[in-house]
């Protein structure tokens, strides 16, 4: 069974751009994370749904950054413009049910801006 | 603000000995807990979990749970050069995870 799919797996682009992040999460999985993760910071949440639905998008930084699912097997992470304070490794991670249970992560979307 | 603290490392120890990675968290109300394995490079991959107090062996591996004092460690026997990677401590924080800033383990042969 194909695990957590990301694309793009490396993206460069410079400072003001619109940037797409894609992820397409296991097959049955109910719950879908979105983390951001640099050295500074650690791994953080960003946002995750549930059936679809997002359910807290309180790490989300600022409006630059929105996200959404509009099925079973599909979420975008959007930031729109991009700074170089973005600048980090974007995964996506998903669950059979619950948030709090064993989290499968896809192998993350490494974004550089200029 | 709910916090997950690990001590970043690394954390140098000679193959064959035993690694002890720690973790503190802040909520008192947790109740699962994970471990985390993360090769340079790599996603986290989950490589424990503990949800009551004690221990829980799984192989070489050990975690160990104390809810009064708000510590989980995981412990490494017989370490190889192959257990080198970053270890995240994971905490539940209400409906989702918390994770730590993770410590980075070194086997050296």
């Amino acid at each position: 069974d194909a695990g957590v799919i990301q694309s793009p797996r490396h993206e460069v682009t410079e400072m003001g751009q619109e940037v797409t992040l894609r992820c397409k999460p296991i097959s049955g999985h109910n719950s879908l994370f979105w983390y951001r993760q640099t050295m500074m910071r650690g791994l953080e949440l960003l946002i995750y749904f549930n059936n679809n639905v997002p359910i807290d998008d309180s790490g989300m930084p600022e409006d630059r950054f929105s996200a959404k699912m509009p099925n079973a097997s599909f979420s975008t992470l959007k930031i729109q413009p991009s700074e170089p304070r973005d600048s980090a490794v974007y995964f996506c991670a998903s669950t059979p049910g619950l948030a709090v249970e064993t989290q499968y992560f896809g192998p993350g979307t490494r974004l550089l801006v200029l | 603000q709910k916090e997950v603290e690990q001590n970043s490392g690394p954390l140098s120890v000679p193959e064959g000995a035993i690694a002890s990675l720690n973790c503190t968290y802040s909520d008192r109300v947790s109740q699962s807990f994970f471990w985390y394995r993360q090769y340079s490079g790599k996603s986290p991959e989950l490589i424990m979990s503990i949800y009551s107090n004690g221990d829980k062996e799984d192989g070489r591996f050990t975690a160990q749970l104390n809810k009064a004092s708000q510590y989980v460690s995981l412990l490494i026997r017989d370490s190889q050069p192959s257990d080198s990677a970053t270890y995240l401590c994971a905490v539940n924080g209400g409906d989702k995870l918390i994770f730590g800033t993770g410590t980075r383990l070194q086997v050296f042969p």
